[in-house]
């Protein structure tokens, strides 16, 4: 079946750079995104990619994509305190178009 | 542009009543909505796909007489959560899909219930 997996917790000083990881099963899935979760809030669109690219950049985001392994990760470049929320990774899978959800990682970035 | 809203943001309502949370798509037309369920530090868990002009199609599960869907126009899509239990506290979260192609979804700034 369709799983997406990533590590729970991050924590990184203030102008780190921050790394999340993100495992998921569906090779057929087309885009796999980034998603973004203050505390009480819905999810914010941080970036997204195309099953066919390999690298994606928007300012400070980086995203990487191996599709051999199945491995996305989502890297923020000179991280800040406001960074620090729950990031989720997800694809659309294979069925219907709905999006397939990791369990978040809680990114918590210490001044 | 592709702005959800969702409303009310918070509620409380006693055991035994119903909570109707709405999902308004303000500046496209969403044939297809989502409601996800949020409990604290977890991830989103899909309850149903609403399309609109026909029924919800419900994942496995979720009761579909407990939490009722409703997507009569291209803008707006319901969840009703009936006679509501203290179990039914959480926060849910309601998404569209825009765009052509299978690459743009919105999410509502989600709705936090509890039942007391």
């Amino acid at each position: 079946g369709e799983d997406v997996e990533q590590s729970l917790f991050l924590s990184v000083r203030e102008g780190d750079s921050s790394v999340i990881n993100c495992t998921y099963t569906d090779s057929s899935s087309t885009y796999l995104y980034w998603y973004k979760q203050e505390p009480g809030a819905g999810l914010q669109l941080l970036t997204y990619i195309f099953s066919n690219m390999d690298m994606k950049q928007d300012q400070r985001l980086t995203v990487l994509l191996n599709k051999k392994d199945k491995h996305l990760s989502l890297r923020i470049a000179d991280t800040q305190t406001g960074d620090s929320a729950i990031y989720f990774c997800a694809e659309t899978g294979n069925q219907g178009g709905k999006l397939i959800f990791g369990q978040g990682t809680e990114l918590s970035v210490k001044p | 542009g592709a702005v959800v809203s969702q409303h009310p943001s918070r509620v409380i309502c006693k055991s035994g009543t119903s909570v109707k949370i709405e999902c308004r798509s303000l500046d496209f037309q969403a044939t297809t909505m989502f409601w996800y369920r949020q409990f604290p530090k977890q991830s989103l868990m899909l309850m149903a796909t609403s399309n609109e002009g026909s029924k919800a199609t419900y994942e496995q599960g979720v009761e579909k007489d407990k939490f009722l869907i409703n997507h009569a126009s291209l803008t707006l899509s319901t969840l009703t959560v009936t006679s509501a239990h203290p179990e039914d506290s959480s926060f849910y979260i309601c998404s569209a899909r825009y765009g052509q192609g299978n690459y743009g979804y919105t999410f509502g700034s989600g709705t936090r219930l509890t039942v007391v």
